[in-house]
């Protein structure tokens, strides 16, 4: 059973702080990962995608790969309160068909 | 922009009906899925489809049928709902290669079953 786990929330940080969310995956054969912010009620919606090893960056916000240790994280510079929502982490495969979904971190920006 | 809908936002059914979700996309995406979420239990795949008329069960099928008769639209059958189908299903579409294989989400239809 292929499993992605993310970091048990709910995490919460002042305004202004970074916002680190982690990310686990079990199969090494994963290519692509990517990173959805969900807001209550809402549908999620992508933030950022990455394929290889070390940082991509995006404005605020930080996408970082480790394959070889089989993880990656989230980093949001200067959190804002419009950056609280659950933040939902997925794995593809080398079919890029399915993605597995992680459970999800509840971020808590405090102002 | 990428578009997905989803046919109704809120819906009340009874116990036994036959209940219709529907998805369209307009991207020309080769995967469509259906997904529900419940608190503390995450996104949970029900089926997918790569191709019209073809479809892949995924995580919890029991209960669920779909259909694909066009490209652009998918349709989550639920035979005869129970009030354990009460949940938020969400559709999402996506490419088939590298670099389209992003799922974009419809708006999602919260069911409630009595």
């Amino acid at each position: 059973q292929k499993e992605v786990e993310q970091n048990s929330g709910p995490l919460s940080v002042p305004e202004g702080a970074i916002a680190s969310l982690n990310c686990t995956y079990s199969d090494r054969g994963s290519q692509s990962f990517f990173w959805y912010r969900q807001y209550s009620g809402k549908s999620p919606e992508l933030i950022m995608f990455i394929y290889s090893n070390g940082d991509k960056e995006d404005g605020r916000f930080t996408a970082q790969l480790n394959k070889a240790s089989q993880y990656v994280s989230l980093l949001i510079r200067d959190s804002q309160p419009s950056d609280s929502a659950t933040y939902l982490c997925a794995v593809g495969g080398t079919s890029y068909d399915k993605v597995i979904f992680g459970p999800g971190t509840s971020l808590s920006v405090i102002p | 922009d990428v578009k997905v809908t989803q046919s109704s936002r809120y819906l009340v059914k009874r116990t036994g009906e036959k209940v219709f979700l529907e998805c369209v996309q307009d991207m020309d995406h080769e995967n469509m899925f259906w997904y529900r979420q419940d608190p503390g239990l995450g996104l949970r795949l029900i089926y997918f489809s790569y191709d019209v008329k073809m479809k892949e069960k995924g995580d919890i099928p029991e209960g669920y049928s779909v259909s694909r008769e066009k490209k652009e639209r998918f349709s989550l059958i639920l035979e005869s709902a129970s009030t354990n189908q009460t949940s938020m299903y969400l559709c999402a579409s996506s490419g088939a290669s590298r670099g389209r294989e992003t799922q974009y989400f419809g708006p999602g239809t919260r069911l409630l079953v009595l």
